[in-house]
């Protein structure tokens, strides 16, 4: 039983590197979300997708791209590594229908030096 | 900006005791709530979820909403040590996609 299985756990980058964040879930979900969250606060929404194809910006957009080719993978790319992205990257998904709840994966500890 | 505030704690209580937790919220039009868990270093766990004025009870978890007033409660009764955690209220935005705006959480400690 996966659920949602982000990878890699933690990762050190150098400042103006790139480096992709992945992102894949087993339960056949619609929705899928990316989050940040800084120590002390809660989670900020980056991107999300309602389907394969379809993305749209969250509240904390800028410096990221996502894609979505199909149901089970919703990588994150930061394409230009500033400090201000050191945090804590969640990856969560939920079914399509109103009120239904989301679930994380572990989470991608990220430090840009 | 829709916001949702939460007292950051850390709320202390003794084991055994009744631990509350509070959230309020700006978005009128919202419609579902959601408690989660999250240990230090780890990932947010669903452990409530509510969406009718009222009470709901899941074991030792209730969970309260009063829409009118805006606000939404977290009851752990009989506090346990393994309750020790940081508690996120978060609120389901309207419109698609099933958003959710979370709260900075409230940390609880439960002392022996």
């Amino acid at each position: 039983n996966a659920g949602v299985t982000q990878t890699p756990k933690f990762r050190i980058l150098k400042i103006g590197q790139s480096m992709t964040l992945q992102c894949a879930q087993d339960m056949n979900h619609n929705y899928m979300y990316w989050y940040r969250q800084d120590p002390g606060m809660g989670l900020k929404l980056i991107y999300y997708s309602v389907g394969a194809g379809i993305t749209d910006k969250g509240e904390v957009p800028n410096g990221y791209n996502v894609s979505r080719s199909t149901t089970e993978y919703f990588p994150l790319r930061l394409e230009l590594a500033a400090p201000s992205q050191t945090s804590v990257y969640f990856c969560a998904s939920s079914p399509q229908g109103s009120r239904q709840p989301q679930h994380f994966g572990d989470g991608t500890r990220l430090s840009i030096l | 900006q829709k916001e949702v505030e939460q007292n950051s704690g850390p709320l202390s209580v003794p084991e055994g005791a009744i631990a509350s937790l509070n959230c309020t919220y700006s978005d009128r039009g919202s419609q579902s709530f959601f408690w989660y868990r999250q240990y230090s270093g780890k990932s947010p766990e669903l452990i409530m979820f509510i969406y009718s004025n009222g009470d709901k009870e899941d074991g030792r978890f209730t969970a309260q909403l009063n829409k009118a007033s805006q606000y939404v409660s977290l009851l752990i009764r009989d506090s346990q040590p393994s309750d020790s955690a940081t508690y996120l209220c978060a609120v389901g935005l309207t419109g698609g996609g099933n958003k959710l705006t979370f709260g900075t959480g409230t940390q609880l400690k439960v002392e022996l």
